[in-house]
């Protein structure tokens, strides 16, 4: 169990109002991720850190912001939320697995469903 | 071409069948592959990973063709737990930077 948890697990806003959902980790991972699933396009790749401070754009970022300023949580912000940001979120950690070849694997947290009305 | 493909589903099997999922990806450089299984508003989880050589746990085994860039996912003797959605996950390197998920396939086990 790599002790993830996401905050709100559920939400329900308005267009244009700003939003944070919240990663916490008990593990002291270095990489910590943010993905949106929504049907038909399946998991995308929002931001992603590897380390407190540092982070890097995904795939589809515009609209997004992260912040990590400590370890344990990844923050994920929409300055002003759209309809098009209604999706569900999930935080991951990555992990080498030496037993799987040192391959790197992700583990996901429940997820934080967002509704933009 | 679409960086990691897979078969369109859903597929509708009877318990006990045999089903395969195929999945291709585009960069041959790709270093590291996965199957993930995510159950209906669940979170993805780590199903296998998949090697050239084949891997087998119980009643699943993965396959890797890097010739044809090419991964396989096989169920035997399909249960009702079996069904959810299996994600083929494709690593371009060895950067923890990003992972590539195909859109997922919908298995369905009927009694």
């Amino acid at each position: 169990d790599a002790g993830i948890t996401q905050s709100p697990r559920h939400k329900v806003t308005e267009t244009g109002t700003p939003v944070t959902l919240r990663c916490h980790q008990t593990e002291n991972h270095r990489y910590m991720y943010w993905y949106r699933q929504d049907p038909g396009h399946g998991l995308r790749l929002i931001h992603y850190s590897y380390g407190v401070k540092d982070t890097d754009k995904g795939e589809v970022s515009d609209g997004y912001s992260v912040s990590r300023s400590k370890t344990e949580d990844f923050l994920l912000t929409l300055e002003s939320a759209t309809s098009s940001q209604t999706s569900v979120y999930f935080c991951a950690i990555s992990e080498v697995r030496a037993q799987l070849s040192g391959a790197n694997v992700l583990t996901f947290g429940a997820g934080s469903r967002l509704t933009v009305l | 071409r679409k960086e990691v493909e897979q078969d369109p589903g859903p597929f509708n099997v009877p318990e006990g069948a045999t089903v395969a999922f195929n999945c291709t990806y585009s960069n041959s450089a790709s270093q590291s592959f996965f199957w993930y299984r995510q159950d209906c508003r669940k979170e993805p989880k780590l199903l296998m990973s998949v090697y050239s050589s084949g891997n087998e746990d119980g009643r699943f085994t993965a396959q890797l063709n890097r010739a044809s860039q090419y991964i396989s996912l096989l169920i035997r003797d399909s249960k009702l737990s079996d069904s959810a959605t299996y994600l083929c996950v494709v690593t371009p390197g060895r950067s923890q930077g990003n992972l590539i998920f195909g859109k997922g396939t919908k298995l369905s086990v009927k009694p």
